[in-house]
């Protein structure tokens, strides 16, 4: 299947600060890249919709901006969380969707996360 | 929106059994129903998925059903080994959205 990678795998950082997530998809191209959130024993939660060259959808709840979404490539989309806080600490995880598959449109290819450690 | 429920939320099963999670959904729009394994600290990897023209398919020891009029799949997982123990997720698309279920921990024992 398809590789999707995410970089860091893991963050720590200070209350205030900035921390940036990539999301690469490594051997497709990607219109379309989603971010979710996950607690820990809890299922995944959508955050935003990033397609590419234009402004990501975020879900009801989830703060633009605070999560900010760039998808400048059809193989890059980064997610900033700015002003980190400790409530912020999660594990990050993006998604992929791989358009070259005709009927298979629908599938998602997801990275290995992100955990991010607000002190 | 859809509404994906899955159970159980736990499984422990003796290996070499065999398992089944069960997923319901609410929009009978859902037109495709993967299933992803989540392993500790990782990634969810995709292990197969369904469309909705189809009522049935298999990979070796993976399998997954369809009912399109109860709006209900499963997945299901033959000869167990202890490496299939890690949290399997559900889920129904609309649109190209992912709705997931809550997740089911399946433990093998050796």
């Amino acid at each position: 299947g398809a590789v999707v990678s995410q970089h860091p795998s893991w963050v720590i950082c200070k209350s205030g600060t900035s921390v940036k997530i990539e999301c690469r998809s490594l051997d497709f191209q990607a219109t379309t890249m989603f971010w979710y959130r996950q607690f820990p024993k809890q299922s995944l939660m959508l955050m935003a919709t990033s397609n590419e060259g234009s402004k990501a959808t975020y879900e009801q709840g989830v703060e633009k901006d605070k999560f900010l979404i760039n998808h400048a490539s059809l193989t890059l989309s980064t997610l900033t969380v700015t002003s980190a806080h400790p409530e912020d600490s999660s594990f990050y995880i993006c998604s992929a969707r791989d358009p070259s598959g005709g009927v298979t449109t629908d599938t998602q290819y997801f990275g290995p996360g992100t955990r991010l450690t607000v002190l | 929106g859809e509404n994906v429920e899955q159970h159980p939320s736990t499984l422990s099963v003796q290996e070499g059994d065999s398992a089944v999670i069960k997923c319901t959904y609410s929009d009978s729009a859902s037109n495709y129903f993967p299933w992803y394994k989540q392993e500790l600290g990782k990634g969810p990897q995709l292990i197969i998925d369904i469309r909705s023209n189809v009522g049935e398919k298999k990979d070796q020891r993976i399998a997954v059903t369809l009912n399109k009029t109860a709006k209900h799949f499963s997945l299901h997982i033959t000869e167990t080994q202890p490496e299939d123990s890690a949290v399997y997720f559900c889920a129904a698309s609309i649109l190209a959205n992912l709705f997931f279920g809550t997740g089911t921990r399946l433990t093998v024992i050796p």
